[in-house]
């Protein structure tokens, strides 16, 4: 089945750096990747929609400068998390969907990356 | 977007069926409803996708009456390692996660 390498799964940085989190699918072509956003004991936030060759589609209250998406090819999407704070300590998810046989999105998930700024 | 309404958490033990509700009253025409499971610090886990009457594969059952505007998930006899969390969602395109539902299983 579709696979999702998301990478590093845990990450640990200074206050005021920046982070770059990976997102790949290794066995399909994704023109279009989700990236959520998952607080302890609560549910995933989508926070954007990445497109191939395109702008990001960022969520209501997603600061663009602040978490950088860039999708440069139809396998690999990538989260930049510039000049972190500790409020953006947080477990970032991405996904990848594919139409099932139905036609209707079927979402795989990379493992996740969990970022603690210091 | 059609928002859920799932049980916060639910408790059972092992060997029993578990049937998890979700409630989409707003659901549209091309909505498909989808299943995902989550465990601690991992990404979900696709379980399951119904539009409509019922759906069955290795792991699960998928219910879905014929208004479609509430979904049950039926988990066989359940084991330890089914303890997680279980997300509805409703949607074709744009996937929105609600809160889910916390399901501990018992020896």
């Amino acid at each position: 089945g579709a696979v999702v390498s998301q990478h590093p799964s845990r990450v640990i940085c200074k206050s005021g750096t920046s982070v770059k989190i990976e997102c790949r699918s290794l066995d399909f072509q994704a023109t279009t990747m989700f990236w959520y956003r998952q607080f302890p004991k609560k549910s995933l936030m989508l926070m954007a929609t990445s497109n191939e060759g395109s702008k990001a589609t960022y969520e209501q209250g997603v600061e663009k400068d602040k978490f950088l998406i860039n999708h440069a090819s139809l396998t690999l999407s990538t989260l930049t998390v510039t000049s972190a704070h500790p409020e953006d300590s947080s477990f970032y998810i991405c996904s990848a969907p594919d139409r099932g046989a139905s036609g209707a999105n079927v979402l795989t998930f990379g493992a996740g990356s969990r970022l603690t700024v210091l | 977007l059609a928002k859920t309404t799932q049980p916060i958490s639910m408790d059972s033990y092992e060997g029993q069926e578990v049937n998890i509700t979700c409630s989409h009253n707003n659901i549209a025409t091309n909505d498909y409803i989808t299943w995902y499971q989550q465990f601690p610090s991992q990404g979900p886990r696709f379980i399951i996708q119904g539009y409509k009457t019922k759906v069955t594969n290795e792991v699960a059952s998928l219910f879905i009456p014929a208004d479609r505007k509430s979904s049950t998930l039926s988990l066989p006899r359940v084991s330890l390692s089914d303890t997680a969390v279980y997300y509805c969602l409703v949607g074709f395109d744009k996937l929105i996660f609600g809160t889910g539902t916390r399901l501990q299983v018992f020896p």
